[in-house]
């Protein structure tokens, strides 16, 4: 079973400054299947990037995401007072079938 | 616009069964992609519960597979959630999402399920 681990756990940034979120995945995983979401308080988590690097519709551009292999990362390029919510990666594999999330990153405003 | 809607009761007595029924609108569940169930417990994070086809095959999440059913409706345009021997430690919000390319992107608001006596 892939493990996902995010980190920091928690991210004190200030708006206007430059987030990046990491996922480690303890074994090699697909880029396709690669997707972050954000969650607010009381709502259903968001799709903000599929694919590894692709923005899901409605995204802004300051959401951007990189990486391959173990290793992905989600930057925010400038925070909006907005974007202060919990972070989730999450993973498809396929042998057996298994949607993995990562535990979260809480982005909190400093 | 794809629209989810998760419906049940929200208190479920220990050892029982929670169901819970998603309902999709503007999307027929005929059409293609899986379809799931995502749980969160309050104050901690996602867990996938199952998906299903509309053609009815499934998968499970191997730590809760002995107790849960999916299954799909297409004449009504829904799918369903059984988990059978609740304990406390079902206690969570319950999601349903389609299923793009390994990935939820459409989400129903959540329907929080708690088990106590």
């Amino acid at each position: 079973e892939i493990v996902l681990t995010q980190s920091p756990g928690t991210l004190s940034l200030s708006p206007g400054e430059r987030a990046t979120l990491s996922c480690r995945a303890s074994q090699s995983v697909s880029r396709t299947y690669l997707a972050w979401y954000q969650q607010k308080p009381g709502q259903a988590p968001r799709l903000l990037i599929y694919g590894a690097s692709s923005r899901a519709t409605g995204i802004p551009d300051r959401f951007s995401g990189s990486g391959s292999g173990t290793d992905f990362t989600l930057t925010i390029s400038r925070l909006e007072p907005e974007d202060f919510a919990v972070y989730y990666c999450q993973q498809y594999g396929s042998s057996p079938p298994m949607y993995t999330f990562g535990q979260g990153t809480k982005l909190e405003i400093k | 616009q794809v629209q989810l809607q998760e419906s049940g009761p929200g208190l479920v007595k220990p050892s029982e069964t929670l169901s819970l029924i998603c309902a999709v609108s503007g999307y027929s569940i005929s059409s293609g992609y899986y379809w799931g169930w995502i749980r969160q417990p309050p104050g901690k994070g996602l867990e996938w519960i199952g998906s299903i086809y509309h053609s009815g095959s499934t998968y499970y999440n191997p730590s809760l597979k002995s107790r849960v059913t999916i299954s799909v409706d297409t004449s009504k345009n829904q799918f369903s959630l059984k988990l059978s021997s609740v304990t406390a430690a079902d206690t969570a919000v319950y999601y349903c999402a389609r299923v793009y390319g390994g990935n939820p992107d459409y989400w129903g608001q959540g329907t929080l399920v708690t088990v106590s006596s």
